[in-house]
């Protein structure tokens, strides 16, 4: 299993640009989530899925896009990006919404918006 | 509201020394806590857990108990190992939700030989 693949790994993207940061799972998890890592702050949810067509908002989910149309995806998408979201974004996925699951991290995305 | 606060670093130790990084939590009801690492260049993977009090969580020499009377999750190691450099995360899902972490500010380890 390749676990949880996020792309691409580094972008640098302009104020007002668009782009999308791909997260897929190959272990037929049905929780998946979003966070951003800035210094000094540890991990923040943006969105969350528990299920194929079910999304909901996490704690900084402005400027921030999600859509889950299969069990093994989850794209965030960011419709015009600011300088506020320079950071390092990473996927997670879960086999269960309860708490107490380990949820399981991809690699990690390092966006820079200049 | 839930929050953890966990202890400044960078921490810097020698090879063989004891590890304590605290962390402590608010939260309403009885959340799990977790501590997870992220080496250099990668990821978070989960390094302990407990998902209620007085349960100890271990793995790879670190452990940590869920003490609810000082609302802590402290994590130990007795003798680290220059391997385990890296960024701890402790963090907590609380009841009552789904499975959504929070966590940390996160405390850098460096361990020198």
């Amino acid at each position: 299993n390749a676990g949880v693949t996020q792309t691409p790994k580094f972008q640098v993207l302009k104020t007002g640009q668009s782009m999308t940061l791909q997260c897929a799972q190959d272990m037929n998890h049905e929780y998946m989530s979003w966070y951003r890592q800035d210094p000094g702050m540890g991990l923040r949810l943006i969105h969350y899925s528990v299920g194929a067509g079910i999304t909901d908002q996490g704690e900084v989910p402005n400027g921030y896009n999600v859509s889950r149309s299969t069990t093994e995806d989850f794209p965030l998408r960011l419709l015009s990006a600011a300088p506020s979201q320079t950071s390092v974004y990473f996927c997670a996925s879960s086999y269960s919404s309860d708490r107490g699951h380990e949820q399981y991290f991809g690699p990690g995305t390092r966006l820079t918006v200049t | 509201g839930n929050s953890v606060t966990q202890m400044e670093g960078p921490v810097t130790l020698s090879e063989e020394a004891f590890l304590t990084i605290n962390c402590t939590y608010t939260a309403t009801g009885y959340p799990s806590l977790f501590w997870y690492v992220q080496y250099p260049g990668e990821g978070l993977q989960l390094l302990l857990k407990a998902t209620k009090a007085d349960d100890k969580g271990s793995n790879k020499g670190f452990e940590a108990t869920y003490r609810k009377e000082t609302t802590s999750f402290h994590l130990e190691k007795g003798s680290v190992q220059v391997s385990d450099s890296a960024v701890y995360f402790c963090a907590l899902a609380f009841s009552g939700g789904y499975n959504k972490l929070i966590f940390g500010a996160g405390t850098r380890l460096a361990v020198h030989p």
